[in-house]
């Protein structure tokens, strides 16, 4: 299976509640990288897994967290959204984590918190 | 300041003219430097990339990196409405494991 698929492609959820958002990677893409992009911005590192462990975190808080799981697809759940939450979710898979140009990014997941 | 500063634009070019799009950054870790393209609902997709100084060129693009001034560009050649969209520079240390970091984007449309 080629290319990063991500779901669902559009949410909307309430201040307050709780989200997760899937990836499913590449065949063989042992690294995933979850990003964050705002409205006219660049993307924000969120954090990265590699082999279905965290070697990685951007200056984002607890409430985000992620999973990564053998079967080459992660999660992305954040907790007590907050309305500053509200921008496209990207998820980018990459079979090395050495190789910073070797990443292919999913289309993103628009979540909007009311 | 941010790590990677890049004007957002948006710029306006016809059909066919050389475009340039530009990026200053402020650390001085950063080996690899990349563009990337993104289409309006979409993600980013690589264009190029470049490990240190020095110019490489792909087709009607070419990417620059000036690691004494802290300055990368990428010229786009006869350029096409197909070309429109958000260019992203994105820049990275080396050695391990290391986070890549994006400008802002800068939004391009090319008139037929």
């Amino acid at each position: 299976e080629t290319g990063v698929t991500q779901s669902p492609t559009h949410l909307i959820k309430t201040r307050g509640q709780q989200v997760t958002l899937r990836c499913s990677s590449q065949s063989g893409h042992n690294t995933v990288s979850w990003y964050q992009q705002a409205l006219g911005q660049g993307p924000q590192f969120i954090f990265q897994y590699y082999r279905e462990e965290e070697n990685g975190r951007g200056n984002f808080p607890p409430r985000f967290s992620g999973l990564q799981f053998p079967n080459y697809s992660s999660e992305l759940n954040v907790n007590a959204l907050e309305l500053d939450d509200s921008a496209l979710y990207l998820c980018a898979s990459s079979f090395n984590d050495r190789i910073p140009y070797g990443y292919t990014f999913g289309s993103g997941t628009r979540l909007t918190v009311v | 300041q941010k790590e990677v500063e890049q004007d957002p634009g948006p710029l306006s070019v016809p059909e066919g003219a050389i475009v340039s799009l530009n990026c200053t950054y402020s650390n001085s870790a950063f080996q690899y430097f990349m563009w990337y393209r993104q289409y309006s609902r979409k993600g980013p997709e690589l264009l190029m990339y470049t490990y240190s100084s020095g110019n490489k060129e792909d087709g009607r693009f070419t990417a620059q990196v000036d690691k004494s001034s802290k300055y990368i560009s990428l010229f786009i050649r006869d350029s096409q409405p197909s070309d429109s969209a958000t260019y992203l520079c994105a820049m990275s240390g080396s050695g391990g494991y290391q986070k890549v970091t994006f400008g802002t984007g800068t939004k391009l449309q090319v008139i037929p």
